[in-house]
């Protein structure tokens, strides 16, 4: 079965530096990979998708790569902000037959930005 | 943007009583909604796709007969934990799913918290 693995539990940087998150995963490559935003006590908020056809994705501060190589995607944050604290989930769509909706989600990597 | 909310946000239950979320999307109409459980410092484990005016689909594990899904309108799910078990207590969040070309956004639900005593 598909496995994902978001390498690291928590991750702390200081305040303006690159947060750069990993998620890996097993198996077969996903036609959509997503990354969520998940606040404490909150459901999960998305902020980018990419296809397995894209190298790259990018929405204001942050940017997603896709390497089906490697079976990695990496989740950067440029000019991090204490307000970017939060968990960040990589969640694969299978997308058979076209995106169905039902993910598999990571763990999740806990960013603390210091001011 | 479009909105899902859950309904309760947090609910204390005894051992051996039923629970009932709610789960609504507000401004668009869901064909297919999902359902996910999170245990602490666990990922989102998806139960159930529960689609409008069929039976759900359950996820390898999780028993039909006590998760209870219903999805009787276009803007409505429900996810009823029957007889309850503090091994059932956990977060449960449920997504609403709306196409766009190709794809099936998610938008999810802010959670529910379930305590069993």
């Amino acid at each position: 079965s598909q496995k994902i693995e978001q390498n690291s539990e928590a991750l702390n940087i200081q305040e303006g530096k690159t947060a750069t998150l990993t998620c890996n995963y097993t198996n077969y490559s996903p036609a959509y990979l997503q990354w969520y935003r998940q606040d404490p006590g909150r459901g999960p908020v998305f902020l980018l998708l990419i296809r397995e056809n894209e190298k790259e994705k990018r929405k204001e501060r942050l940017k997603v790569t896709f390497d089906t190589t490697l079976k990695q995607s990496l989740f950067h944050i440029t000019a991090s902000q204490p307000a970017d604290s939060a968990t960040y989930l990589c969640a694969l769509d299978m997308g058979y037959g076209g995106s169905q909706g039902n993910l598999i989600f990571g763990k999740g990597t806990k960013l603390s930005v210091k001011p | 943007g479009a909105v899902v909310s859950q309904h309760p946000s947090w609910v204390i239950c005894k051992s051996g009583t039923s629970v009932k979320i709610e789960c609504r999307s507000l401004d668009f109409q869901a064909t297919t909604m999902f359902w996910y459980r999170q245990f602490p410092k666990q990922s989102l484990m998806l139960m159930a796709t529960s689609n409008e005016g069929s039976k759900a689909t359950y996820e390898q594990g999780v028993e039909k007969d006590k998760f209870l899904i219903n999805h009787a309108s276009l803007t409505l799910s429900t996810l009823t934990v029957t007889s309850a078990h503090p091994e059932d207590s956990s977060f449960y969040i449920c997504s609403a799913s709306r196409p766009s070309g190709s794809l099936n956004e998610q938008y999810f639900g802010p959670g529910t918290r379930l305590t069993v005593t």
